[in-house]
């Protein structure tokens, strides 16, 4: 079973403020991936990464930051927080010829 | 472009009653199609994927999907609805760079 795991689980942070989430994969996956999830709505990409040191504009990625250290580790940094990254962030990897699998989430609510 | 969309917000059925949640998709070419089903404070859990192939893809837990090229659709079935079904189901598409595009989900509640 392919494993994501992310920190933290939620985080209350202050407008204007710098929060790092973390994401950690154990299954040599090549791909990585950044979601937000608002209420009500479906998944969006900000950034995602086919291999480490290297990472890729998604759909919305205004406002944020990635960093892939490691083919492991993918984080996603938001320099200055605002009310408008209030969300649940989620992670994904994958490899070649598979599906994505999904983290548990990160709940971000930024003050 | 690809994009989503899945016309239910919310869908109420009965335990045992049969179930269909629908999928519109848009993309030029042949898709590759998934449904992932996100139970509550979870991350999202793939339930089944069409590869280009038959048209009727079996998935987990008695869930199938049939996909429609004519009707450029991919919706989700089941016979048999059980409370644990209890979620929101997203529907996505697959881009060229392998990039999943997200419906808005549909939130199946489960009457007893």
């Amino acid at each position: 079973e392919a494993a994501v795991t992310q920190s933290p689980r939620s985080k209350v942070a202050v407008t204007g403020g710098k929060v790092t989430l973390s994401c950690h994969q154990t299954n040599n996956h090549d791909y990585m991936y950044w979601y937000r999830q608002d209420t009500g709505h479906g998944l969006r990409l900000i950034h995602y990464s086919y291999v480490a040191d290297s990472t890729e504009k998604g759909d919305i990625p205004d406002g944020y930051k990635a960093s892939r250290p490691s083919q492991e580790n993918f984080s996603l940094i938001l320099e200055l927080a605002s009310l408008s990254q209030t969300a649940v962030y989620f992670c994904a990897s994958r490899d070649w010829g598979t599906e994505q699998f999904f983290g548990p989430g990160t709940r971000l609510t930024v003050l | 472009a690809q994009s989503v969309t899945q016309p239910d917000a919310r869908v109420t059925v009965s335990e045992g009653a049969s179930l269909q949640l629908r999928c519109k998709y848009s993309y030029f070419g042949t898709p590759y199609l998934f449904w992932y089903v996100q139970y509550p404070r979870q991350g999202l859990q793939l339930l089944l994927k069409y590869y280009p192939g038959d048209p009727v893809v079996q998935g987990v837990n008695g869930f199938e999907a049939e996909f429609s090229k004519s009707n450029s659709s991919f919706h989700l079935r089941k016979a048999s609805v059980h409370w644990s079904d209890w979620a929101v189901y997203f529907c996505a598409v697959r881009s060229n760079y392998n990039v999943l595009y997200f419906g808005s989900g549909t939130k199946l509640t489960v009457e007893p």
